[in-house]
């Protein structure tokens, strides 16, 4: 399995500014996917992180909004941009390893809270 | 359209006791269903994942189960501690693509002394 470290774990900030969080993977993978967790709710996927290449963003998500880059197969960031107490959530990096769905392994997650 | 419900939505149990989660849905074609653990503002951690052939699987104290006919799964947990105390979190995949996975809402547990 594929061990994710993601940061910052948690931070505080001020509406209308910007967060970068980023994700490190120990190995390559072909696959990482950034999620959104609105206070108890479940995952949403925002966006699927293409290396070298956009983003694909899902339905509600925009790349103004939440622009991700992949420079590489093992790194991968994604900034909230502009940001309101709606964006308060745990964001949540993942990686899929194997086909199928196998393996599927979630990064410890950025709890933002935007006052 | 593919759904994950899961039930109870919460649930307080004593330190000790045992408890069984419940999963059902509506996922086609099925690929394989993963029961996660996650801790209050930490990302969810894999505790088991079945495919459509297996029909149980057990990881220490949790034990999955799998009934693909009746598209149902549960989690039971053995000899609760005060550090399951979580939400559990069911997630289903289709075959055809790694985006395709749909998550349940989760059951929040809680362990008392």
């Amino acid at each position: 399995s594929a061990v994710i470290s993601q940061k910052p774990s948690r931070d505080i900030c001020q509406r209308g500014t910007s967060l970068t969080i980023q994700c490190q993977v120990d190995s390559q993978v072909t696959m990482m996917f950034w999620y959104r967790q609105q206070p108890g709710q479940s995952l949403t996927l925002i966006a699927t992180a293409n290396q070298g290449s956009e983003a694909t963003y899902e339905s509600g998500f925009v790349i103004d909004k939440f622009p991700i880059s992949r420079p590489n197969l093992t790194f991968s960031t994604l900034t909230v941009s502009n940001m309101s107490p709606e964006d308060s959530s745990i964001y949540l990096c993942s990686v899929v390893l194997g086909k199928d769905n196998y393996g599927y392994t979630f990064g410890s997650g950025t709890r933002l809270t935007v006052v | 359209k593919n759904q994950v419900e899961q039930s109870p939505q919460s649930l307080i149990i004593l330190e000790g006791k045992n408890c069984t989660l419940q999963c059902n849905y509506t996922v086609s074609p099925f690929s394989n269903l993963r029961w996660y653990k996650q801790d209050t503002g930490r990302g969810p951690v894999s505790l088991t994942i079945m495919t459509f052939s297996e029909n149980t699987k057990s990881n220490g104290r949790y034990t999955a189960t799998l009934d693909a006919d009746t598209k149902q799964s549960s989690l039971h947990i053995t000899a609760s501690q005060l550090s399951d105390s979580a939400s559990y979190i069911c997630v289903v995949s289709a075959s055809g693509g790694y985006q395709k996975v749909t998550f349940g809402t989760g059951t929040k547990l809680q362990v008392i002394p």
